[in-house]
């Protein structure tokens, strides 16, 4: 059964201190995003991939995060430093380049600044 | 960018009764889904529907392109159906990707 792998699930950290979030994508899948999820803001995209090459972050706070593939299995989202306001739920999704076939999500990294 | 509407932004059933929920979306699309997230937070494909109509058990969707729309049926109702439930253009011409605000729906016992 294919699905995105995210991992954490859960991390609870203090202010200031680096947060990575990893994200496997469904086998085959060229195209891989991240979304951040909260209250307020709903579901905000923060970037996307295809194939392995960043196509747009301009949803993501340049000053702090970062986002790579290092590998076609791999997608890692970093938050350094952490502040409170970036406390949300991160989902990670995956699909086809032409988006055909639509999307596919992971089951969300729950962050939580203290 | 594309926008995408959803309506209404709530609401309220009693279980067995059956439902409309509508996405209406600015600007021609080549791709359009549907998802429910669950009390638990996971985001579940529903239906991947650029144009046409599909059928899922109790769940339904018809997208009519031309016009601009698409709707998702909910018949005989079940608590499980909970959850916000939204629609999406997973990548746009633009190489963006909309969400509307969501529907959140609350069956009742």
């Amino acid at each position: 059964d294919a699905r995105v792998t995210q991992t954490p699930r859960h991390k609870v950290t203090e202010m200031g201190q680096e947060v990575t979030m990893r994200c496997q994508p469904i086998l085959g899948h060229n195209t891989v995003f991240w979304y951040r999820q909260t209250m307020m803001q709903g579901l905000e995209l923060l970037a996307y991939f295809r194939n392995r090459a960043p196509l747009d972050d301009s949803g993501m706070p340049k000053d702090r995060f970062s986002a790579e593939m290092p590998d076609a299995t791999l997608a890692t989202l970093k938050i350094q430093p952490s502040e409170p306001r970036d406390s949300a739920v991160y989902f990670c999704a995956s699909g086809l380049g032409t988006g055909l076939g639509g999307l596919f999500f992971g089951e969300g990294s729950r962050l939580t600044v203290l | 960018g594309i926008q995408v509407e959803q309506s209404p932004p709530d609401l309220i059933l009693q279980e067995g009764a059956n439902s409309t929920l509508r996405c209406n979306f600015s600007d021609s699309v080549n791709n359009l889904q549907w998802f429910h997230q669950n009390p638990w937070g996971q985001l579940i494909n529903l239906f991947y529907i650029p144009s046409g109509t599909k059928q899922n058990g109790r769940l339904s969707a018809t997208t009519v392109a031309t016009e601009r729309y698409s709707l998702l049926y909910i018949s005989s109702s079940q608590t499980t159906d909970s959850g916000v439930y939204f629609c999406a253009v997973p990548l746009t011409n633009a190489g963006k990707s909309t969400f509307g605000d969501g529907t959140t729906l609350t069956v009742k016992p």
